[in-house]
């Protein structure tokens, strides 16, 4: 059974457009995260939430947000997609912020054109 | 921050061979290090893990790890693979004592000819 579920798989947008990619969880977890990850590259994490308290990274750009409306939901905007923002976008959960694994969604391929 | 660093980005070979994936991170704290997989058409799922205690550790689908601290190394192996372990395999670290954020490496692809 999915635990973690992301939606749309595959996520066609049109440059400047503003789009938003889904993640639900079934795992009651604390911590939700979104990470990039662009072709042979490394997973990046953008941002996570912990309960409602939302965490960015430093070098994430302002074009992400990411909305958390209840515990098992949590959004990726993306206000203004440009081409280089074509990337494969992984959800994941943890139970805790500390010393825990993360489970991870299927991910949404977005394609910008 | 934490980084990682995977080599010989492809892997191939054949069923029964043994392999090992070299995973290298720098971090001048305490870590915990992961190897996920991520089979094709998949999500991303833990193989194991190391948190503290045995550095030889055990994972599923008999793969295992080894934590060499002073190496800064968490190298995975299988010491003979199947079709099915076909897959993309990352390794990542976390700060024991921060706030759970995953460091990734870029992947080894390794593809198992039957």
């Amino acid at each position: 059974d999915a635990m973690v579920i992301q939606n749309p798989r595959y996520q066609v947008t049109q440059f400047g457009k503003p789009v938003t990619l889904s993640c639900s969880q079934t795992l009651n977890h604390n911590v939700m995260y979104w990470y990039q990850q662009k072709s042979s590259q490394a997973p990046k994490l953008l941002f996570h939430y912990y309960d409602k308290d939302f965490n960015n990274e430093a070098d994430t750009p302002d074009n992400f947000q990411s909305r958390r409306p209840n515990t098992s939901f949590c959004f990726l905007d993306i206000r203004s997609p440009g081409l280089g923002d074509a990337a494969m976008y992984l959800c994941a959960t943890s139970r805790d912020s500390l010393n825990t694994e993360a489970f991870f969604g299927q991910g949404t391929r977005l394609t910008v054109v | 921050a934490q980084s990682v660093s995977q080599h010989n980005h492809h892997v191939i070979l054949s069923e029964a061979a043994s392999l090992e994936l070299g995973c290298n991170y720098s971090y001048g704290g305490t870590v915990n290090l992961f190897w996920y997989v991520q089979y094709p058409g998949q999500h991303l799922q833990l193989l194991l893990k190391y948190f503290s205690g045995d550095p030889l550790v055990k994972g599923i689908k008999g793969f295992e790890a080894e934590f060499i601290k002073s190496k800064f190394s968490f190298n995975l192996r299988k010491p003979s693979v199947q079709w099915s372990d076909t897959a993309e395999y990352f390794c990542a670290v976390n700060a024991r004592y921060g706030n759970n954020r995953l460091a990734f490496g870029k992947g080894n692809q390794v593809v198992v000819i039957p």
